[in-house]
This record gives C-alpha cells, sequence and structure tokens, in this order.
C-alpha cells in the first residue's frame, strides 16, 4: 500500500521558469493538502482539493500560484514565473475525508530556484 | 499571537536518556487536535502522535508520549529511551475546531541531538 507519492524530490528551475510539482495520494484517498516549508520555519497551508475541485486556496498566493487535482492522474501544484522566494520544500498531504486527523504527508518535493 | 510556540530552538540528549519537547498553543475552541511530526535530514515528514482535546488520557506510541496539560495550553512530546535515530527536526502542530477542520497549524519546530 504506496504512501502519498511526490515528484520530484528535488527540482531546480531558473529565475522566471515554471515549476510543476506532482503529488499522488493514498489509494482510496480523494482529499489533498498541500503546505509549504520556507527555510527553519514550520509548514503553512496552502490549498485544500478534491477531485476536480479547489475547495480552500487561502494561503495560496494570489499571483503565479495555482493547484490541481483532475478527476484522473495526481495533483499538480504550477508555480509559473519562480523567484528566489520560491525556493522551498512542498508537501503534499491526503486523507480519505475531510478532515486534519487523518493526514499521510508525502516526502517533499525541494525547489531550488537558482 | 503565535498559535503554537516552540521554545526550544534545539535539544540535546544523551542516548538512552529520556527527552522532554515543549509545546505551548493558543485557542479559543473547545474541541482540538494535537499532533507531533518528525522530520530527519532526509525531510519526510513522518507523524508520531496525536492527543484530542477531549482524550482524558495523555497519548503513548511506543516510547512516544505525550504530556497534554490542557489548563496549562501545553502538550509536549516525551521521548523515553532516547536512540541515535531520534535525532532531527521535530514539529508541533494543531487542528482547531472539529475534526472536519483540515488546517494543521505547525510550530517552527526543535532540533534534536542525541549524542552517544
Amino acid at each position: 500500500n504506496a504512501g502519498v507519492m511526490q515528484n520530484p524530490r528535488h527540482l531546480v528551475r531558473r529565475r522566471g521558469q515554471e515549476a510543476r510539482l506532482r503529488c499522488s495520494p493514498m489509494k482510496g484517498h480523494s482529499h489533498v493538502y498541500w503546505y509549504r516549508q520556507l527555510p527553519e520555519e514550520g509548514l503553512k497551508f496552502m490549498v485544500y482539493l478534491q477531485k476536480e475541485n479547489i475547495i480552500d486556496e487561502s494561503g495560496m498566493p494570489k499571483e503565479r500560484f495555482s493547484a490541481e487535482f483532475p478527476k484522473e492522474g495526481p495533483s499538480i501544484l504550477r508555480i509559473q514565473q519562480v523567484v528566489r522566494g520560491d525556493s522551498a520544500a512542498y508537501f503534499c498531504a491526503s486523507s480519505p475525508m475531510t478532515g486534519g486527523d487523518g493526514y499521510t504527508f508525502g516526502s517533499g518535493t525541494r525547489l531550488t530556484v537558482v | 499571537a503565535q498559535k503554537i510556540t516552540q521554545t526550544q530552538p534545539g535539544m540535546f540528549v544523551q542516548e538512552k536518556e529520556a527527552v522532554t519537547l515543549d509545546c505551548t498553543y493558543d485557542t479559543s475552541d473547545q474541541s482540538y487536535g494535537l499532533f507531533w511530526y518528525k522530520q530527519p535530514s532526509s525531510g519526510e515528514m513522518i507523524f508520531l502522535i496525536y492527543q484530542g482535546s477531549y482524550d482524558e488520557q495523555n497519548a503513548t506510541e511506543g516510547r512516544y508520549s505525550l504530556n497534554f496539560q490542557k489548563a496549562r495550553k501545553s502538550a509536549n512530546l516525551v521521548i523515553s529511551a532516547s536512540q541515535l535515530g531520534d535525532s532531527a527536526m521535530y514539529f508541533c502542530a494543531m487542528r482547531e475546531g472539529l475534526s472536519s477542520n483540515y488546517k494543521l497549524t505547525f510550530g517552527k519546530g526543535t532540533l534534536l541531538t542525541v549524542n552517544p
């Protein structure tokens, strides 16, 4: 029973490029959450998605960031025109139902913007 | 105000000894949940232990226990018989409100180093 799968583990982008981070939830989980961890900080909530729906994106920066969770395939966090300040670890979590008691986190994607 | 405060940026402990990592929280909700996660140098977030606000007993999971003092709003993690593999960052987190609330708020973490 595979856990939450995130890829790539490490991603390097030049300023101005696009970054695409992928998250496959655990089998049977239809709720996905993205968090960002800036250097030497705890994780901060970005967005909550269910299949084909964004439920809450209150933690997402208003510009350049978007997220989707299509009917088929992984959830994607997309960052357009990356800047140095986007360098962080991005974690995805999933749960079988809405709720903060059943989180399983992936191993994260470490984005470095050069 | 900080929702989750971890006052110890770093802690050192000798192998086989017990260590307590502090966590205080701030919420006006009666229903909430408290979590501890471990983040080793490899970077993944590993769930350790959970305590619900209505749980009367302190949570325990193997060598981990949560010292829950509701009136003081503290949820300290106790690791007994420390092992070298326990060296990692430890994060305290809180879910406010009912379990249907999905947002976790994390503290800034404590870096634990276990010395041989």
